[in-house]
C-alpha cells in the first residue's frame, strides 16, 4: 500500500535561510504529491502540489521537485520568514485511490 | 466563497458514548473526505463520500460510519467511543472529475474522550 517517509522531523533555520524537506515513497503508482502546511491549532493548508508528469513546480518562495525514478519528492522554501514556522506534511495519492496519505510531518522553526 | 466548515469545534464525551460531527464542503465541491489526526501525527484517512455513498474507506473499524446529504454536506458518526478516539477530526472537500485529488480542509473538530 501507500507509504511515505518524511525527513527531517524537526528543522530550525535562521530567517532568510533556505529550508528543504524530503520525502520518499514506495508505490510507483503514486501520481499526485501535494504539500500541506499546518500552523498550531489550525487546519492543514494546501501550499503547493505536483503531478507525476511534472518534475518541478515553483510558486514564489516555494518549490517542489519530484524524482519518479528514485521515488522521492522535496519541498524547498527560500528566504524563510518567521511566519513560515509550522508543521509541513508531504502527501501522496494514486490513480483512482482517492485518499491522501500523509507523512509524519516536519516542524519548521524560523528564528528571527 | 465559503470554505469548508465543521461543527462543533470542540467536544467532550465519555467512553462508550456516541458522537456525530458535521461538515459542509467548500462551495461548488461535491465530495467529502474525513480524516483523524492524533496529536503529533499526520491525518489518517477514514473514508470518502461521493453521491451520497461511501466511495472508499481507510483502516478504521465499523464503529466509524458516515453519511452524505443531497446538499453534499456530511456527518461522521463514532459509536462506543474509546479513549483512543480522542483526536482532531478533519473534513476535506474536493470536486469530482479532473484534479479530484485536490482536497481542502476544514478547521476540524477536536474530540476528547474521558
Amino acid at each position: 500500500g501507500e507509504n511515505v517517509e518524511q525527513h527531517p522531523s524537526t528543522l530550525s533555520v535562521q530567517e532568510g535561510d533556505s529550508a528543504v524537506i524530503k520525502c520518499t515513497y514506495s508505490d510507483s503508482a503514486s501520481n499526485y504529491f501535494p504539500w500541506y502546511k499546518q500552523e498550531l491549532g489550525k487546519r492543514p493548508q494546501l501550499i503547493i502540489d505536483i503531478r507525476s508528469n511534472v518534475g518541478e513546480k515553483k510558486d514564489q518562495r516555494i518549490a517542489v521537485t519530484l524524482n519518479k525514478t528514485a521515488k522521492h519528492f522535496s519541498l524547498h522554501i527560500t528566504e524563510t520568514q518567521p511566519e513560515d514556522s509550522a508543521v509541513y506534511f508531504c502527501v501522496l495519492s494514486k490513480g483512482s485511490n482517492y485518499k491522501l496519505t500523509f507523512g509524519k510531518g516536519t516542524l519548521l522553526t524560523v528564528n528571527p | 466563497d465559503a470554505g469548508v466548515t465543521q461543527s462543533p469545534t470542540h467536544l467532550i464525551k465519555t467512553r462508550g458514548q456516541q458522537v456525530t460531527l458535521r461538515c459542509s464542503p467548500k462551495s461548488g465541491h461535491d465530495t467529502v473526505s474525513w480524516y483523524q489526526q492524533a496529536l503529533g501525527q499526520g491525518p489518517q484517512f477514514i473514508f470518502q463520500y461521493y453521491e451520497e455513498e461511501e466511495r472508499q474507506r481507510g483502516n478504521f473499524p465499523d464503529r466509524f460510519s458516515g453519511h452524505q446529504f443531497p446538499n453534499y454536506s456530511s456527518e461522521l458518526n463514532v459509536n462506543a467511543l474509546l479513549l483512543g478516539d480522542s483526536a482532531l477530526y478533519l473534513c476535506a472537500s474536493s470536486l469530482a472529475g479532473m484534479n479530484q485529488e485536490t482536497q481542502y480542509f476544514g478547521p476540524g473538530t477536536r474530540l476528547l474522550v474521558l
